[in-house]
C-alpha cells in the first residue's frame, strides 16, 4: 500500500531487551523523523534523517539508535529498553520540498 | 529552544458550536502545520500553512507569521471533530517541535 507504515503497531518487552521498529514509505520522501509520544509532553523528536546515510538528533536521542541504508526504510532501535521509554512511537516522512510532515499509524511500545 | 503554546490546554463545546484555537511560538519557525490527532491515536494533517489563510470545509487557518502565532478555526462543530489538535513547527533545520496540544471533546 502507499504511504507510511510502521511495525508492529503493538509491543510489550522487558527490561534490557533490544527493539526495533520500523518505518516504511513509499513516497520516495527524502525526510524521515521518529517522535514519541507522552501523556503531558505530546511529541519529541528523537531522530531525523534527510537522506539515506545521514541522520541526526533531535530533542530526546538518549536510549535510541537509528539507521538509513535505504530512502524508504527508517528503523529504530531501541538497544536495551527501560520502562521510561515505554511510550507511543510516530515515524513520519517529509519531502525535499520541505512543506508537510505525514505520519504513520504509530507503534504503541510498552516495556516491563 | 523555541517555546510553543497553545491554548485553551481543553474545550468542551455543544454541537455546532463554533472555536477558534491559538498556537503562539516565542521565536520565528518554518513549515507550520495543523494535526488533528482523532480519538484512535491517527495523526491527521489538517492544514500546511507558514503564512496567510486557508480553508477546508468547517476548518480554517490562518497564520501571522511575522507575529508567531497561527490560528485554526473550527464552525459547526461536530462529535467527529473530538479529539487533540497540534500546531508544529520548524524553528529552522529540521528539529521539529510539537505544542502540547488542544484537546476538544464535542457533546452531541
Amino acid at each position: 500500500d502507499a504511504g507510511i507504515t510502521q511495525s508492529p503497531r503493538y509491543k510489550i518487552t522487558e527490561t534490557g531487551r533490544q527493539v526495533t521498529l520500523m518505518c516504511h514509505q513509499t513516497w520516495s520522501h527524502s525526510y524521515m523523523f521518529w517522535y514519541r509520544q507522552d501523556l503531558g509532553h505530546g511529541l519529541r523528536l528523537i531522530y531525523y534523517s534527510a537522506a539515506a546515510d545521514i541522520t541526526d538528533k533531535g530533542e530526546v536521542p538518549d536510549g535510541y539508535v537509528v539507521s538509513r541504508s535505504k530512502t524508504e526504510n527508517f528503523p529504530l532501535t531501541l538497544e536495551s529498553a527501560t520502562r521510561s521509554q515505554t511510550s507511543v512511537y510516530f515515524c513520519a516522512s517529509m519531502s525535499e520540498s520541505e512543506d508537510e510532515q505525514f505520519f504513520g499509524p504509530g507503534t504503541r511500545l510498552t516495556v516491563l | 529552544g523555541i517555546q510553543v503554546e497553545q491554548s485553551p490546554p481543553d474545550l468542551i463545546l455543544q454541537e455546532g458550536a463554533n472555536s477558534t484555537l491559538r498556537c503562539n511560538f516565542s521565536d520565528s519557525v518554518n513549515n507550520l502545520q495543523w494535526f488533528h490527532q482523532n480519538p484512535w491515536g491517527q495523526l491527521i494533517n489538517l492544514f500546511y500553512i507558514p503564512s496567510g489563510t486557508k480553508q477546508n470545509g468547517r476548518l480554517s487557518a490562518t497564520t501571522v507569521a511575522t507575529e508567531r502565532y497561527s490560528l485554526l478555526y473550527i464552525s459547526s462543530s461536530q462529535t467527529t471533530d473530538s479529539g487533540v489538535y497540534f500546531c508544529a513547527g520548524l524553528p529552522g533545520g529540521f528539529k521539529t517541535i510539537f505544542g502540547a496540544g488542544t484537546r476538544l471533546f464535542v457533546k452531541a
